[in-house]
């Protein structure tokens, strides 16, 4: 059973464009929404996180859109930029309780 | 260190062999976390240590599976009678505190790639 699903599984965006990564879970108790990016052959590193009492967080490009009464949060990268291409993982925890469950990843290449 | 250190990065073991893997934390973080990342897969939750202590073990597939801090600072997985099926780049992380509050980033290693002859 996935906690967290994650689409689409791949997407290319042209330079400058915006890519958009979305995230729908079912468990209700969750409290922290983080993204992570990873590139090849590297570990996860955390890009921007946002609890349910905010719709929306930006940090410089990247902004989380959260949509509570859907069950729904997704990342919106701006002017995306060839160093953007990576896979993005999106998570959820219930805070002080569960372990963080990531989704299945998103490969995004951003093309000149 | 400056970083969280996983050793080694690659091992090759044949089906049966036991296996060991270490994570080396950010010096200073208590909670220590080790995940499964299977290819094309999000990570796997396996288990987490506060200090010295499994505080959560509940992600271990089964008791082939085991995970030790004796010191309350580096850690090693350990796989017996490896599987093919166990192979899979195994993570370590590490924050200042338990994660689950929210408050404290999990920052990761590069990770151990396992694979299972």
């Amino acid at each position: 059973q996935q906690q967290v699903k994650q689409s689409p599984q791949s997407l290319i965006v042209q330079k400058g464009g915006i890519s958009i990564i979305n995230c729908a879970y079912e468990n209700t108790a969750f409290d922290y929404f983080p993204w992570y990016q990873q590139f090849p052959g590297k570990g996860p590193a955390l890009l921007i996180a946002i609890r349910p009492d905010v719709s929306e967080k930006k940090e410089g490009r990247f902004t989380i859109s959260f949509n509570k009464s859907a069950k729904q949060f997704s990342l919106h990268i701006m002017d995306s930029q060839p160093g953007d291409s990576a896979t993005y993982f999106c998570a959820a925890s219930v805070s002080g309780n569960t372990p963080l469950v990531f989704g299945k990843g998103t490969r995004l290449s951003v093309i000149a | 260190g400056a970083g969280v250190s996983q050793t080694p990065s690659n091992k090759v073991t044949e089906k049966g062999k036991y296996v060991e893997l270490r994570c080396d934390p950010i010096s200073g973080h208590t909670a220590l976390y080790w995940y499964r990342q299977s290819l094309g897969q999000g990570p796997e939750f396996l288990i987490y240590f506060q200090g010295t202590g499994a505080a959560d073990d509940s992600g271990l597939p089964n008791d082939r599976f085991f995970a030790v801090r004796p010191e309350g600072s580096v850690s090693t997985l350990k796989i017996q009678r490896t599987e093919r099926g166990d192979s899979a780049v195994y993570l370590c992380a590490s924050s200042l505190g338990t994660v689950w509050a929210g408050a404290n980033v999990l920052t990761f290693g590069a990770g151990s790639r396992l694979t299972v002859l």
